[in-house]
């Protein structure tokens, strides 16, 4: 079956340490975003990328990197920077939206990576 | 700019009644609405969409949504709630700019059905 797979499901950092979230998706979607969940907060944009070796920063992209080398995959870096890492991170995936695209298509989510800090 | 809000952060219904989470929506342009249920420790799950055409959007599991362009809303409806359905909903809207048709999402509405 298609879908997301987010990896691993639980992660816990330690101080001044970078860790990397992995996302991968077989739908053969172009489009690819990382958020943030915080209690009672909704779902915050961090970074999103609409075609392989392109990327571009959301909302709150301070303390995140990201890469786009191929079209199934979009690794999320939560570095040292973030000074508040804790939280539940969801990549999404979907048909490309925008110019080119069309914006009716859902996105379709993974089922998550809990990062907490040690 | 685009914003979503779901006006209730709790909604209790018991099992059998119909069941009501609200949203409401600021747009320019014509909006794009979206609802997904999440469950405990799991990602999203699409419910339904409204693009154009009927007011009255059929979903997955049996829900529904009535949207009113008068009041910029876009409840969520189903008329028999089930035990399973608790969960948390969450209401979109997608960002019509250059941030790739982002979606911009409500804080979430908790429900609750009780036997």
């Amino acid at each position: 079956d298609g879908g997301i797979t987010q990896s691993p499901k639980y992660l816990f950092r330690k101080e001044g340490q970078n860790v990397t979230l992995s996302c991968e998706q077989n739908l053969n979607h172009d489009a690819m975003y990382w958020y943030r969940q915080d209690p009672g907060q909704g779902l915050r944009l961090i970074y999103y990328s609409q075609i392989v070796n392109d990327f571009q920063k959301g909302d709150i992209a301070e303390g995140y990197s990201v890469s786009r080398e191929k079209k199934e995959s979009f690794p999320l870096t939560v570095t040292s920077a973030q000074k508040n890492p804790t939280a539940f991170y969801l990549c999404a995936s979907s048909f490309p939206q925008g110019t080119g695209g069309s914006y009716n298509q859902p996105q379709h989510f993974g089922d998550g990576t809990r990062l907490s800090i040690l | 700019a685009q914003s979503v809000a779901q006006p209730e952060d709790q909604v209790n219904v018991a099992e059998g009644n119909p069941l009501t989470v609200k949203c409401t929506y600021s747009v320019s342009g014509n909006p794009y609405l979206f609802w997904y249920v999440q469950y405990p420790n799991r990602g999203l799950q699409f419910l339904l969409k409204y693009i154009t055409g009927d007011n009255l959007v059929k979903g997955s599991y049996g829900f529904e949504a009535e949207f009113n362009k008068s009041q910029t809303s876009f409840h969520l409806k189903k008329p028999s709630a089930l035990v399973s359905d608790s969960a948390l909903y969450f209401c979109a809207v997608r960002e019509m700019s250059n941030q790739g048709g982002k979606l911009i999402f409500g804080q979430g509405t908790e429900l609750s059905v009780k036997p």
